[in-house]
């Protein structure tokens, strides 16, 4: 069953430091999304992107934040200058055109110290 | 008053017994739900989908009331992997838009 990826499962970097964190969705996936869960809160949505554009953002989703496809398979979400407070899981999802199920990635923890 | 309102629970369940928890929302635009399921520090995993009235799936039941904008997971004889938290999440019918997740509801079935 095709499933979407994420790399790496944890990442822990220094504050101020630039991430990147990878995806990489189901094959005939179009939309793709990046949600993020702080430890013990719920799952919020950061941002949406379709046709290599973003189509929505949450205010999380600052100058800090920026998303692209670089080919036709990866989708990365970059945080700029990383602050403590970014320290969560960041879940990649995607979704066929016309769905409303999203099928979620296993996640990447990112710890900022 | 949020979007999306989940009882965080614990609800600690003996193991066979049915349980029940809901979900109230306020927005009452054009929308549908899902009941996801999150296993503890992993992604969350579509359970089910609750368009109209409600969905029913082996032992688990979904109920969607629009008048009283609640929705609904019954779970009948319990099993010890249906230990997990449960998320009531709202999308608009617009189709493709962003997922509005509850806090999540912890359920404990106890052996």
């Amino acid at each position: 069953e095709p499933e979407v990826t994420q790399t790496p499962s944890h990442q822990v970097t220094q504050m101020g430091q630039e991430v990147i964190l990878r995806c990489v969705p189901i094959s005939n996936h179009l939309y793709f999304y990046w949600y993020r869960q702080i430890l013990g809160q719920k799952v919020e949505f950061l941002v949406s992107f379709y046709n290599n554009e973003i189509s929505e953002k949450s205010e999380i989703f600052d100058d800090q934040f920026s998303v692209e496809r670089p080919d036709g398979s990866n989708f990365t979400l970059k945080i700029r200058s990383t602050k403590l407070e970014d320290s969560a899981m960041y879940f990649c999802a995607s979704t066929q055109t016309g769905a409303y199920e999203q099928y979620f990635g296993p996640g990447t923890r990112l710890t900022v110290t | 008053r949020k979007e999306v309102e989940q009882d965080p629970g614990p609800f600690n369940v003996p193991e066979g017994a049915t349980v029940a928890f809901n979900c109230t929302y306020s927005n009452s635009a054009s929308q549908s739900f899902f009941w996801y399921r999150q296993d503890c520090r992993k992604e969350p995993k579509l359970l089910m989908s609750v368009y109209s009235s409600g969905n029913e799936d082996g032992r688990f039941t979904a109920q969607l009331n629009r008048a009283s904008q609640y929705i609904s997971l019954l779970i009948r004889d319990s099993k010890l992997s249906d230990s997990a938290t449960y998320l009531c999440v709202r999308i608009s019918n617009f189709g493709n838009e962003k997922l509005t997740f509850g806090t999540g509801t912890r359920l404990t079935i106890i052996p």
